[in-house]
């Protein structure tokens, strides 16, 4: 079983649509935990970043941890087609290295 | 202000060559770490650097290895390439007491014949 399970998609959604993906994660020493956006060709870009467990907002990008299941998400109001991109959770203890999932690849249709 | 540089952007080697890439961290950073990521995978994390010395190491054989310059730079080398090793190489900096915020850079694609 790996680390963090990751939806693996891909998911196609029309523009403006309200879109949720989700990890879930096995190690309960992991505090901090991450969703990278990668576009194609390119390396991942931070998007979020959140301590512990609860809801951290950044324009119409939400990232939500539940630590009692162990279950990340990231949320995405008003999706547009520059959305489009493949999302990466992460994960990690302090000071350790990051343990990714495999990523979702999402397209937002004009 | 820049962010981190790899270099080469795209490389082709044979089977049994060795490699060596380049990364160059974001202004300020002292810590570099790489990644492989194959095709359709996250990536995996293979090393980490903090003052010229391997910190980290994940599950990667002998056969990487590293080296951090004073000035923070950093080189990935890879010996006896096999053809497995064909991934998208991603080098990330970090400030060393924020390891967790990592900032990548566009990678360097590796394709073992």
């Amino acid at each position: 079983q790996k680390e963090v399970e990751q939806d693996p998609g891909p998911l196609s959604v029309p523009e403006g649509a309200i879109v949720s993906l989700n990890c879930t994660y096995s190690n309960s020493a992991f505090q901090y935990f991450m969703w990278y956006r990668q576009y194609s060709r390119k390396g991942p870009e931070l998007l979020m970043y959140t301590y512990s467990s609860g809801n951290k907002e950044d324009g119409r990008f939400t990232a939500q941890v539940d630590k009692s299941s162990k279950y990340i998400s990231l949320f995405i109001r008003d999706s547009q087609p520059s959305d489009s991109a493949t999302y990466l959770c992460a994960t990690s203890e302090r000071q350790r290295q990051l343990t990714f999932g495999s990523g979702t690849q999402l397209t937002v249709l004009p | 202000d820049a962010g981190v540089t790899q270099s080469p952007t795209h490389l082709i080697k044979t089977r049994g060559q060795q490699v060596t890439l380049r990364c160059s961290p974001k202004s300020g950073h002292d810590t570099v770490s790489w990644y492989q990521q194959a095709l359709g995978q996250g990536p995996q994390f293979i090393f980490q650097y903090y003052e010229e010395e391997e910190r980290q190491r994940g599950n990667f054989p002998d056969r990487f290895s590293g080296h951090q310059f004073p000035n923070y730079s950093s080189e990935l080398n890879v010996n006896a390439l096999l053809l497995g090793d064909s991934a998208l190489y991603l080098c990330a900096s970090s400030l060393r007491d924020r390891g967790e915020k990592l900032f990548f850079g566009s990678g360097t694609q590796l394709s073992v014949l």
